[in-house]
This record gives structure tokens, sequence and C-alpha cells, in this order.
């Protein structure tokens, strides 16, 4: 079974600051990843996705994120965060094994950043 | 491209009465679809995944007598609510996976409202 953790329900950061949002993993196969964002009474927005290739991924709203797969990692970050990037944070997990195509997400992150 | 449209964005409607949301992939063919179910500041619960032309799979504790999924089309799924209670009320997202594509888009979400 394929499971995703975001250990942090919260997260507050500083405008112009870095942000950091947290994502582990566990699969049994090779993993595709993702991270959405959703704004309040809205569906996902894709952000980003790691299936190969560079560890770094970059993405949409100068988002990016890094695959560890030493430490079945996927973490989300923003060299320097804006107001309108508080929203809710989903990382997401699909494996490359089987017939299963669904998503299975974490429990989300909600970014506060404050002006 | 790649756009998946949810209708009615909102609704509200009396306990005992049926609701129907639909979900389209308007520029693209989805044999698979997914429903999900979402509660306040919460994950997205996967409640079935819909396949054209044969029965939606239903997870483990998702009644498939009162979540009514009908997968008609290559581009239009139905989720129907029946016999709704205030207990239902929820938001309600579904995704389509892209044939031949690998990727799954997410439509913006129904607000259902059961009073």
């Amino acid at each position: 079974a394929q499971s995703v953790a975001q250990p942090e329900d919260q997260v507050n950061v500083a405008e112009g600051n870095p942000l950091t949002v947290k994502c582990t993993y566990s699969v049994s196969g090779n993993p595709y990843l993702f991270w959405y964002v959703q704004y309040p009474n809205r569906g996902l927005q894709f952000l980003l996705k790691y299936i190969t290739g560079d560890n770094l991924v970059k993405g949409s709203y100068g988002f990016e994120a890094e695959f560890n797969k030493s430490q079945t990692s996927f973490h989300l970050k923003k060299p320097s965060a804006l107001v309108s990037d508080s929203a809710l944070y989903f990382c997401a997990v699909r494996t490359l094994s089987g017939s299963a195509r669904q998503l299975t997400f974490g429990s989300g992150t909600q970014l506060t950043v404050l002006p | 491209g790649a756009v998946v449209s949810q209708h009615p964005s909102r609704v509200i409607c009396k306990s005992g009465t049926s609701v129907k949301i639909e979900c389209r992939s308007l520029d693209f063919q989805a044999t698979t679809m997914f429903w999900y179910r979402q509660f306040p500041k919460q994950s997205l619960m996967l409640m079935a995944t819909s396949n054209e032309g044969s029965k939606a799979t239903y997870e483990q504790g998702v009644e498939k007598d009162k979540f009514l999924i009908n997968h008609a089309s290559l581009t239009l799924s139905t989720l129907t609510v029946t016999s709704a209670h205030p207990e239902d009320s929820s938001f309600y997202i579904c995704s389509a996976f892209r044939d031949g594509y690998g990727e799954q888009f997410f439509g913006p979400g129904t607000r259902l409202t059961v009073l």
C-alpha cells in the first residue's frame, strides 16, 4: 500500500522568506510524486510532479521540489514567499507498478504567508 | 487544455431529495474518473473510481446505493447523492485521468449543503 505523510498541519512564514512544506512517502515501487495547491472552495491546482530524471523539479508560480529517494521525501520549496501563496497544499503519490491509477493524498498543510 | 468542469458548483437541497453532480473532461477523453469527498480543512478522501462503460469501484465504507456513479461516455461521469441527509453535506471533487498521458486533472469542486 502507498501512503503519504505531511507532518505539519500548519506552516507560517513571513513574506519574502523562503518556505518549505514537508512530505514523505511510502510505496512499494517507483513513485510518481505530485504537489497540488487548493484555495478556499476551489478544486486542486497542479503545481509540479516528479516521475524520473533530475531530482530537483521546478513547477508553477516559482515552486520547486526535491526528490530524495534515500529519505523518501519530496519537500516543496519556494525561495521567496508571497502573501498570495497562502493556501492548502497537498502532496500525493502514485506508484508505477500495478494497475491502480488513483492518487493517494497527504493530509494537507495550511500555508500562511504573513505580510 | 486538459480542463475538467463540474456542475453545479454549489447546490442546496432539502433532506430526502437526490442531487446529481456532473463531471466533464472538456478537451480530452477519460476512461477513468475519480470522485473525492473533502471535509473542511481536511484531505481528499477517494470515494470511488468510475470507469466508462462499467460499474464503478467503491472504496471501503462508501455506500454504493447512496452514491450512484454513472460513466456513460468518455467525457462525462455523474455522481448522484440519493436521499441526501445533512451529514452528506461536503465538498465533492472529481478528477479525470487523461487517456494516453498518465495525468490526472481535477474539477473545481461542488459544494453540497443538505438542509
